[in-house]
């Protein structure tokens, strides 16, 4: 059982390049998030899904968009890459929600703009 | 609007010696809050959660927290420190809608011998 997979691990991109990061899951999980961990500063939310075809906008959904096309994929994508945007950012699902079922996180793209 | 404050971002505790991480939480509805652990190079996985049944939750590895409405707080203890705790401990609340987490800014646990 796979549980949440990101790819790339790791990646640099230069000042205005583009790029999207991957995650699938493979437990049927209807909701799924995005979230973006700096220094000191936490897990910020940037975009979340509640199922295939919705997303909604987090605590910081600038520069970002997504899309869910089916229930296992969630790409997320930058357009023009920002400094700003060096971080860790994570995937993570959930079945039903944050209340009953726990958030299952893939292990994280670390991102360096330069 | 909900959130949660996490009091200092590191904790240093000998091996066998209690372990408390403190956490304050904000809400306009009761709230739901979570206590989630991460080891290096890893993603977050769920310590215990409350959701407004006993007030003393226990989760794995030996922690439990507390609920104390008329403090806002859940801080999160463990009797003993082990080696293999020293982690990055996160605090969260669901939102009202119960559709996301909002985490706070995470506390470091380094255990010495």
């Amino acid at each position: 059982n796979a549980g949440v997979t990101q790819t790339p691990k790791f990646r640099i991109l230069k000042i205005g390049q583009s790029m999207t990061l991957q995650c699938t899951q493979d437990m049927n999980h209807n909701y799924m998030y995005w979230y973006r961990q700096d220094p000191g500063m936490g897990l910020k939310l940037i975009y979340y899904s509640v199922g295939a075809g919705i997303t909604d906008k987090g605590e910081v959904p600038n520069g970002y968009n997504v899309s869910r096309s089916t229930t296992e994929d969630f790409p997320l994508r930058l357009e023009l890459a920002a400094p700003s945007q060096t971080s860790v950012y994570f995937c993570a699902s959930s079945s039903s929600g944050t209340v009953n079922s726990p958030l299952h996180f893939g292990n994280g793209t670390r991102l360096t703009v330069t | 609007a909900q959130s949660v404050t996490q009091l200092g971002s590191h904790v240093s505790v000998s091996e066998g010696a209690l372990v408390l991480l403190r956490c304050n939480y904000s809400s306009s509805v009761p709230p739901y809050l979570f206590w989630y652990v991460q080891y290096p190079n890893q993603g977050l996985q769920l310590l215990l959660k409350y959701t407004s049944a006993a007030t003393l939750v226990k989760g794995i590895n030996g922690f439990e927290a507390e609920f104390k409405k008329s403090e806002t707080s859940f801080h999160l203890t463990k009797p003993s420190a082990h080696m293999s705790d020293a982690a990055e401990y996160f605090c969260a609340v669901s939102n009202q809608a119960g559709t996301a987490l909002i985490f706070g800014k995470g506390t470091t646990l380094s255990v010495s011998s």
